[in-house]
């Protein structure tokens, strides 16, 4: 299994352009959702999503817009980049049901709003 | 979720134990102890998590007090390697949705 992936790794954008982050995994997760990471900072929850058509948002949504439209894909995209969300961004998946309880990371995307 | 306090740093010798101690005085009843750690740069990996016993895998061991206000992750014999921050999360195990609330942790650092 690759596991939790993302692409890009690092990516530079100007103000007010807009792109998708991608996030992959290959466990046949249900639950899978977004973070962002600002320097000397905790991990914040943007969305997130507990199976195939459903969506909701987490701590701070404002200005990102998911989709889930497969079990294995959940994209982030940024409708019009600001400085402020430049950060690193992590995706996470992890399989439903109460006896699981490890959420599993992808390396992160390094995102740069200039 | 109940909330966590953590040393901000901790400072380890290479082989011997690092015990990080987290706070959470306010845990519910149904609310589990997780601890992630964050290696520079890389995603969070998941380390242990416990409800009320005290729990040890291949990685490391928690050790939850009886009253549940505080718990202590020990790496039994630290490496270099094992430099990271360490974050203790509290919430309950919904199943489905497991949203994770993470604060800025204990930077351990392990020194030769």
């Amino acid at each position: 299994n690759a596991g939790v992936t993302q692409t890009p790794k690092f990516q530079v954008l100007k103000t007010g352009q807009s792109m998708t982050l991608q996030c992959a995994q290959d466990m046949n997760h249900e639950y899978m959702s977004w973070y962002r990471q600002d320097p000397g900072m905790g991990l914040r929850l943007i969305h997130y999503s507990v199976g195939a058509g459903i969506t909701d948002q987490g701590e701070v949504p404002n200005g990102y817009n998911v989709s889930r439209s497969t079990t294995e894909d959940f994209p982030l995209r940024l409708l019009s980049a600001a400085p402020s969300q430049t950060s690193v961004y992590f995706c996470a998946s992890k399989n439903s049901g109460l006896a699981t309880y490890e959420q599993y990371f992808g390396p992160g995307t390094r995102l740069t709003v200039t | 979720d109940a909330k966590t306090t953590q040393p901000p740093s901790m400072d380890c010798a290479e082989g011997r134990a690092a015990n990080l101690p987290c706070n959470h005085s306010t845990i519910s009843g149904n609310e589990y102890v997780y601890w992630y750690r964050q290696i520079h740069s890389q995603g969070p990996q998941y380390i242990i998590h416990g409800l009320k016993n005290n729990e040890t895998n291949e990685m490391a061991s928690l050790i939850i007090t009886e009253d549940r206000k505080s718990s202590t992750l020990i790496l039994p014999h630290a490496t270099l390697r094992d430099t990271a921050v360490y974050y203790c999360i509290v919430r309950v195990n919904t199943g489905t949705a497991s949203k994770l609330t993470f604060g800025t942790g204990t930077r351990l650092q392990v020194t030769l």
